[in-house]
């Protein structure tokens, strides 16, 4: 079975609202990262957020862990219609060095 | 620095056809990675290479063998396709230190009839 498990599947907003999508894993972590993907496209990483962190910014990304309830948030503030795809979490656990993604969000951004 | 890439882009198969998907990265990693995507149900790990003559099994191995032949290049192959297999298959790396971010080709969209 898969690590993380993200929610909603699916939002959508206006351009200019903030996004929040979450994320929930099962087993301890060393890290846990972001990723996009463009319809068609690899996936793009994002942000990592170490498990001793608590909180992590970058640009207009903010991503918080909780490690006590097995769960991470991520934020797109001011969102633009560009931020259109689908996020996902990946973690790693703490033996072997293997990723776990998530089912993905999927965000819409209407202009 | 063309980063991951991925031959070919769009492959039709039939089954019992078999098949090998490319992958090569040109920023020395050691760690490199294949996975299969399908709709709602994320990425899944299919196998996965820590270094140079080294291959693991993923979560979803059955069907499929790899060869990482060098440092840059990391093959999958489908030896008996079967519809099943039909995905989209996504090739990937690792760098070895902080903060160990994965690098994504851009994908082989496989369809086996």
């Amino acid at each position: 079975s898969q690590q993380g498990e993200e929610d909603p599947q699916a939002l959508s907003i206006q351009e200019g609202e903030n996004a929040t999508m979450n994320c929930s894993y099962k087993t301890s972590i060393n890290n846990l990262q972001w990723y996009r993907q463009n319809s068609g496209r690899g996936l793009v990483h994002l942000i990592l957020i170490r498990s001793n962190e608590r909180e992590k910014h970058s640009g207009r990304l903010r991503v918080t862990l909780d490690t006590s309830k097995k769960s991470s948030s991520l934020l797109i503030t001011a969102s633009r219609a560009a931020d259109t795809a689908s996020y996902f979490c990946a973690t790693d656990r703490r033996t072997g060095n293997q990723f776990y993604f998530g089912t993905g969000t999927s965000l819409t951004v209407i202009p | 620095n063309a980063g991951v890439t991925q031959t070919p882009k769009f492959q039709v198969l039939k089954t019992g056809q078999s098949m090998t998907l490319q992958c090569a990265q040109d920023m020395n990693h050691n760690s490199m990675y294949w996975y299969r995507q399908d709709p709602g149900m994320g990425l899944r790990l299919i196998y996965y290479s820590a270094s140079e003559g080294t291959t693991d099994k993923g979560e979803v191995p059955n069907g499929y063998n790899v060869s990482r032949l060098n440092k840059r290049e990391f093959s999958l192959r489908l030896e008996s396709a079967a519809p099943s297999q039909t995905s989209v298959y996504f090739c990937a790396s690792t760098g070895d230190r902080p903060p160990y971010e994965q690098y994504f080709g851009p994908g082989t969209r496989l369809t086996v009839t």
